[in-house]
């Protein structure tokens, strides 16, 4: 596709499950970055991948919370024993280069709703 | 944390109005990003303009423009003759060093026909 991809766009879970959020980036972007949005908020760092690797993943809350990106392209976002603070939208960037040379491109979210 | 400051978290103009939203950065960083998003009711966050911190040229789009001012660390962005499709949260957000974009809290726009 075009765009920055994300699916599902939403999930609503129960209290202690376990979620995966996957991030489709544009092809070619080496740098990759998962962000998380409460309401009434601006977007909150949480990983950066430069290729394959995790670049910064000084953002992320807790243990609980984990990010891969095997192939250097789709990203999976992992939270375990989900909690109702961590609805959210999860917003997913990428961008060719990484840092702050180029544009982030971001796609249209995971609305993540614990209960 | 280096925080990115838009103080208005909420602005009213009737259409054709010109309109400026303010954005206050804090940076340790001798070279850093700059940026604002738009961010509609649909929810994608939508690139209006980047700009490096040894470029001060003030910059215009269309009806957009945008202010950067390194002395008073400010990066305001205006929008002349406001049209209701304006209508949005939009947000001022920093880069510099290793990590993502660091975000305001965005100030949502209301352009009233």
């Amino acid at each position: 596709g075009a765009g920055v991809s994300q699916t599902p766009s939403n999930k609503v879970t129960e209290k202690g499950k376990y979620v995966e959020l996957r991030c489709d980036p544009i092809s070619g972007h080496t740098a990759l970055y998962w962000y998380r949005q409460s309401l009434g908020q601006g977007p909150e760092f949480l990983i950066y991948f430069q290729g394959t690797g995790a670049a910064d993943d000084s953002g992320l809350p807790n243990d609980r919370f984990f990010a891969v990106r095997p192939e250097g392209s789709v990203s999976t976002l992992k939270i375990q024993r989900t909690e109702r603070g961590d609805s959210a939208v999860y917003l997913c960037a990428s961008s060719p280069q990484g840092a702050g040379g180029t544009e982030a491109f971001f796609g249209q979210g995971t609305r993540l709703t614990v209960v | 944390a280096q925080k990115v400051t838009q103080a208005q978290t909420e602005i009213s103009v009737v259409e054709k109005e010109d309109v400026t939203l303010d954005c206050v950065y804090e940076t340790r960083d001798t070279t850093y990003y700059l940026f604002w998003y738009k961010q509609p009711p649909s929810g994608e966050l939508v690139f209006l303009i980047r700009r490096n911190s040894f470029d001060e040229q003030n910059e215009i789009s269309g009806r957009y423009s945008w202010n950067f001012q390194k002395s008073t660390s400010s990066f305001n962005f205006t929008i002349t003759a406001s049209q209701v499709v304006d209508s949005a949260v939009y947000f001022c957000a920093r880069h510099g060093g290793a990590d993502g974009l660091t975000f305001g809290k965005g100030t949502h726009l209301i352009i009233q026909p």
